[in-house]
């Protein structure tokens, strides 16, 4: 079964960091860009961050750019994103999503965990 | 940035109902654009991807068209089970983004 797992969220203190990792299954993870979205309280979609296949591209939100680092481990199929200098902005269900690509049709988020949930607060 | 509109922002409609939500970007999108459904308290789902390729597993009653800059979603007949939130996406530029979202409420 092709499934997303977050991990890694809670209740954090503003100014402190927080590490969410995303475990993959039922399909080849290298083979895959994958994204991490986020979505505030009653608010909407947000897309954040992604990574190549191989680790080689990635591209940022200007929202978290210099703050929030993503990255792979193709070895244990896991996706993390080093969060740091959390704001209380920055609270929200974190989801990471896998990239269905194709060259005819572009991206598209074909498959999304449940999310985890950081809530910045003191 | 590329800029997300959606209207309507909310409708109200009786099982049965054909319903069209549309999408108009601030730029061409060429057929760079998707559609998801969030239902309450779930994550989101991928309904339409590359405008109007319907995403396997997805019922036949979801439809999408458009190209450039304007693109529709149409379920041609409402189920109580659609009783969701509905985005688009550009995938055509990064930073991706998704417009704000369309309500859709069963009378």
């Amino acid at each position: 079964q092709v499934q997303l797992e977050e991990s890694g969220g809670g209740v954090v203190q503003p100014g402190r960091s927080r590490r969410l990792s995303c475990a993959a299954s039922g399909f080849t993870f290298s083979a895959y860009t994958v994204h991490w979205v986020r979505q505030a309280p009653g608010k909407g979609l947000e897309w954040l961050a992604f990574i190549s296949h191989d680790g080689g591209r990635i591209i940022y939100a200007d929202s978290v750019r210099d703050r929030f680092t993503i990255s792979r481990d193709n070895s244990k199929n896991t996706l993390y994103l080093q969060m740091n200098s959390l704001r209380g902005e920055d609270t929200a269900m974190y989801y990471c999503v896998r990239d269905g690509w194709t060259s005819a049709t572009g991206s598209h988020f074909d498959i999304w965990g449940q999310g985890t949930l950081v809530t910045v607060s003191s | 940035d590329i800029q997300l509109t959606h209207s309507p922002s909310f409708l109200s409609a009786s099982v049965g109902d054909r319903v069209t939500i549309t999408c108009r970007a601030s730029q061409g999108l060429n057929n760079y654009l998707a559609w998801y459904q969030q239902k309450s308290g779930e994550a989101p789902k991928l309904l339409i991807y590359g405008a109007s390729t319907l995403q396997r597993g997805v019922p036949s009653r979801f439809s999408g068209r458009g190209s450039g800059t304007e693109f529709t979603l149409t379920i041609s007949s409402l189920q109580p089970e659609d009783s969701a939130t509905y985005y688009c996406q550009q995938v055509n530029y990064y930073p991706f983004t998704f417009g704000p979202g369309t309500k859709v409420d069963i009378k």
